[in-house]
């Protein structure tokens, strides 16, 4: 138990659906994060959220919409995804903050929503 | 561009020791992190180095080398339940975490 919980924990979905993933964290934490996880790839950044304000968007496609309500909730809303989109889908958090002033620190991950786009 | 390499996997024998290597060409460099991840599980803290030298943890230690741009991981006294994939990431001057793809360790009887 990492105190990250990740809902649902395997989604199948067709390419003309609408599906989102959920993240809840009961850490304090004040930074989120969306991490793909892709089989013998790097974990690839998505979205990070600190104190509830989007700080990253690697470039992700605008068919996975993240939102972030309060700092212990996160979203990812999909819809008309691909078959290349399926993978492990990782939620994270952390202390969050400026790193400068002792912030961000280590990442706390959920144990992921494995998504199989048909 | 910015890059982590570690080996893809390895395999041990219990009780034995192990190395995981880490080299890494970053843009400049805030510290080090291993994760560790059982299958189908989330990754989990190992260790964090950010001076140059040996940190030890029980059976694990974790060694770093800034001028080389290197790191390791030992494990020593190995166990069965330590098969799983072992996570290498580098914050660059910028505070983002690079990823390494991972090596996954595959332990014998």
């Amino acid at each position: 138990e990492t105190g990250v919980t990740q809902t649902p924990r395997h989604l199948v979905m067709g390419m003309t659906n609408k599906k989102s993933l959920k993240c809840e964290q009961h850490l304090g934490h004040n930074a989120m994060y969306w991490y793909k996880q892709s089989a013998k790839k790097p974990l690839e950044l998505m979205f990070v959220y600190n104190f509830k304000e989007q700080t990253e968007n690697n470039s992700v496609p605008s068919r996975f919409s993240p939102e972030c309500p309060n700092s212990s909730h996160l979203f990812l809303h999909l819809h008309t995804l691909q078959p290349e989109d399926s993978a492990l889908y990782l939620c994270a958090s952390s202390q969050g903050g400026d790193p400068l002033a002792g912030g961000a620190g280590e990442l706390f991950f959920g144990e992921g929503s494995r998504l199989t786009v048909l | 561009g910015q890059n982590i390499d570690q080996p893809t996997e390895m395999t041990a024998t219990e009780g034995a020791i192990v190395q995981i290597n880490c080299t890494y060409q970053t843009s400049g460099f805030n510290g080090l992190f291993w994760y560790q991840q059982h299958a189908g599980e989330a990754p989990t803290f190992l260790s964090y180095n950010v001076l140059d030298g040996l940190e030890e943890k029980g059976r694990f230690s974790s060694f770093l080398s800034r001028s080389k741009g290197y790191s390791y991981l030992l494990l020593k006294e190995l166990q069965m339940k330590d098969s799983a994939s072992y996570l290498c990431a580098v914050t660059d001057s910028n505070y983002q975490l690079i990823w390494g793809a991972g090596t996954k360790l595959i332990i014998k009887p």
